[in-house]
């Protein structure tokens, strides 16, 4: 598993708030990614980091931030939840032969 | 615009028959392709790499350039084989490793 883990695993929060998911990895991976999973659309990247504090906007970034102070933590924060931000929420690493690995993902509901 | 194409949503076989999930793709350029595959409750993890040229759980895939195509093959479907299953272009070497997924097909082997 790479040692990958995310928190919470799952989230259910109100519209208008703001939510922080957290992504860290053991591996010493430089880059690391958000994507998130909804139906008829597969996974969409939202935001990467090929190293600290080195981050880029990924397909679906409107309405994210990210931060990465740590080698091993990778933020996602929704400054102002939307109901259409509700989805599952999937952190990934890449070793040097191009291989990305998955941590368990976040169940975000937005009401 | 670079984009992968899955076009079965689900694909229903029985146990021993042959599978073929397909994916498409557009891209300019040399792509690396790869397929991914989520077991239930489970992460989603790499499956195979066509540059790798395995053969994985029984599974192959060639890159077709001419018909801009990754078709996954498995001779004779298994039933823990049903999972789902993600087809994603990178760019080539050098690159950030930024996937893009299709939209998944669910395979389903009945007994």
């Amino acid at each position: 598993d790479a040692g990958i883990t995310q928190s919470p695993r799952h989230k259910v929060t109100e519209t208008g708030t703001p939510v922080t998911l957290r992504c860290h990895q053991t591996e010493n991976h430089r880059y690391m990614y958000w994507y998130r999973q909804d139906p008829g659309h597969g996974l969409r990247l939202i935001h990467y980091s090929y190293g600290v504090k080195d981050t880029d906007k990924g397909e679906v970034s409107d309405g994210y931030s990210v931060s990465r102070s740590k080698t091993e933590d990778f933020l996602l924060t929704l400054e102002s939840a939307t109901s259409s931000q509700t989805s599952v929420y999937f952190c990934a690493t890449m070793d040097s032969t191009y291989e990305q690995y998955f941590g368990p993902g976040t169940r975000l509901t937005v009401t | 615009a670079q984009r992968v194409t899955q076009p079965e949503k689900l694909l229903s076989v029985f146990k021993g028959a042959p599978v073929e999930l397909k994916c498409n793709y557009s891209y300019s350029g040399s792509p690396e392709l790869f397929w991914y595959v989520q077991y239930s409750r489970q992460r989603l993890q790499l499956l195979l790499r066509h540059i790798s040229r395995e053969s994985i759980k029984g599974f192959t895939a060639d890159l077709n350039k001419g018909e801009t195509s990754f078709h996954l093959k498995k001779p004779f479907a298994q039933e823990e084989d049903s999972a789902m299953y993600y087809c994603a272009l990178t760019h080539g070497s050098g690159n950030t490793g930024k996937l893009i997924f299709g939209q998944g097909t669910t395979l389903q082997v009945k007994p």
